[in-house]
């Protein structure tokens, strides 16, 4: 089946640098992948869109300046976390579409910020 | 935007005892897919309903879509402790999915 590949699984990093988060179809084409974020107990919250070749569609709210997402080529997706402050912990997981009306999700990346 | 409401938040079970969550909206939904994610795991999609009224059976599962598109139902039979987990509702809006919250389920053996 589609399988997304998502690394680091976890991340702890100090407060003001950058972290980079990378996801991976492995056997499947992704032109357009998405980017959710989790807080513990709570539901999935999605960021943004990712289009390969083109700027990622970011939805309401979501700094673009700090979460870049670049999406180069048709199997990688990457998110980056610029700058990154305590409020930026969280539980980051990427998505594509399989083609038969589901998603596969990557295995997520938890960031501490410290 | 696209807002669709699940409930309840958590539902603790005793072993062998059935499980229902249940997904609502206030508009019409163009198809709603279920998810599973154990805790510490992400989320594994379960199955998509489309058509109104429709019913969907995976093993002790059920699945339902509203005659309105309105609403849709996971039905867990005789839960075990491996149901254990969060089970969230999604709507297809477009290409992409609105969440609902999410209903955990803990199972006590």
């Amino acid at each position: 089946g589609a399988v997304v590949s998502q690394h680091p699984s976890r991340v702890i990093c100090k407060s003001g640098t950058s972290v980079k988060i990378e996801c991976r179809s492995l056997d499947f084409q992704a032109t357009t992948m998405f980017w959710y974020r989790q807080f513990p107990k709570k539901s999935l919250m999605l960021m943004a869109t990712s289009n390969e070749g083109s700027k990622a569609t970011y939805e309401q709210g979501v700094e673009k300046d700090k979460f870049l997402i670049n999406h180069a080529s048709l199997t990688l997706s990457t998110l980056t976390v610029t700058s990154a402050h305590p409020e930026d912990s969280s539980f980051y997981i990427c998505s594509a579409s399989t083609g038969a009306g589901g998603y596969t999700f990557g295995s997520g990346t938890r960031l501490t910020v410290v | 935007g696209q807002q669709v409401m699940q409930i309840p938040q958590y539902q603790h079970v005793q072993e062998g005892e059935d499980f229902t969550t249940y997904c609502n909206s206030s508009t019409t939904l163009s198809n709603i897919q279920w998810y599973k994610q154990r805790p510490g795991g992400h989320p594994v999609f379960l199955i998509q309903l489309v058509k109104s009224g429709e019913v969907k059976k995976q093993k002790r599962l059920t699945f339902q879509f509203g005659e309105a598109k309105k609403n849709s139902s996971l039905h867990i039979t005789a839960t075990q402790t491996t149901d254990v987990g969060t089970y969230f509702c999604a709507d297809r809006y477009g290409n992409k999915l609105v969440f609902g919250a999410g209903t955990i389920l803990r199972v006590k053996s």
